[in-house]
């Protein structure tokens, strides 16, 4: 892997449901994984870094898992809320920090 | 203030028209990022600074875009010339950490140019 890749582009859930995004990243020189939540008409907002191989950060109902050796890491919202709905980045650190095109989460109430 | 400041968050530029973004990153932070998100898509690195010292511009796209920050506080995005395809937000971010980016950035909320 060459660049940072998200899948899925976007997701429609409901209110209440679990969810989960991929990133996928060059694991090749690997130094930090950056997560960022991109309300609308705000700022993105660091949500984690990651930077050990197996490491399982948590913030509230969002977790995510990092595995360096394979390049990927996932991150989970559990019981989403309307106000979970945002752009979710992920960006693998080096001098600078190349970002993946972010997952649009959509929850309907 | 407590963040990082862009000015202006929006600008209308007739093509043709020359703009200059500004970007005021948190006191005291050494890297400095800008980068530009085509709408739809992830952002794209534009350029990066330590301090004063513009370590990294391989991702401005022309010619026409020139990056400074003199005394490695403000820094200012400057587009000559403006086509339509120049048309994006430009965010810019900042961080206390140098070169490696084991910490976080802080981003501003960005400037949305639309070119006319």
């Amino acid at each position: 892997i060459l660049n940072v890749e998200q899948s899925p582009q976007s997701l429609h859930v409901q209110e209440g449901d679990s969810t989960n995004f991929t990133c996928s990243f060059p694991s090749s020189n690997f130094y930090a994984l950056h997560w960022y939540r991109w309300e609308t008409a705000k700022s993105p907002e660091a949500l984690f870094v990651m930077t050990l191989n197996g490491d399982e950060k948590k913030k509230g109902r969002i977790s995510a898992t990092l595995n360096t050796k394979e390049g990927y890491s996932y991150l989970y919202i559990k019981g989403s809320q309307p106000e979970d709905s945002a752009t979710y980045l992920c960006a693998s650190a080096g001098n600078m920090l190349t970002f993946g095109g972010g997952t649009r989460l959509m929850v309907k109430p | 203030g407590a963040g990082v400041s862009q000015s202006p968050r929006y600008k209308v530029a007739k093509r043709g028209q020359d703009v200059a973004l500004r970007c005021d990153p948190i006191s005291g932070h050494v890297s400095l990022f800008w980068y530009q998100q085509a709408l739809g898509q992830g952002p794209e690195f534009l350029t990066y600074f330590q301090n004063e010292a513009q370590l990294d511009k391989s991702g401005l796209p022309s010619d026409r875009f020139f990056a400074e920050r003199p005394e490695g506080s403000v820094s200012t995005l400057k587009i000559q010339r403006t086509q339509q395809e120049d048309s994006a937000v430009y965010l810019c971010a900042s961080s206390l950490g140098t070169g490696d980016m084991g910490t976080e950035a802080f981003f501003g909320q960005g400037t949305r140019l639309t070119v006319v």
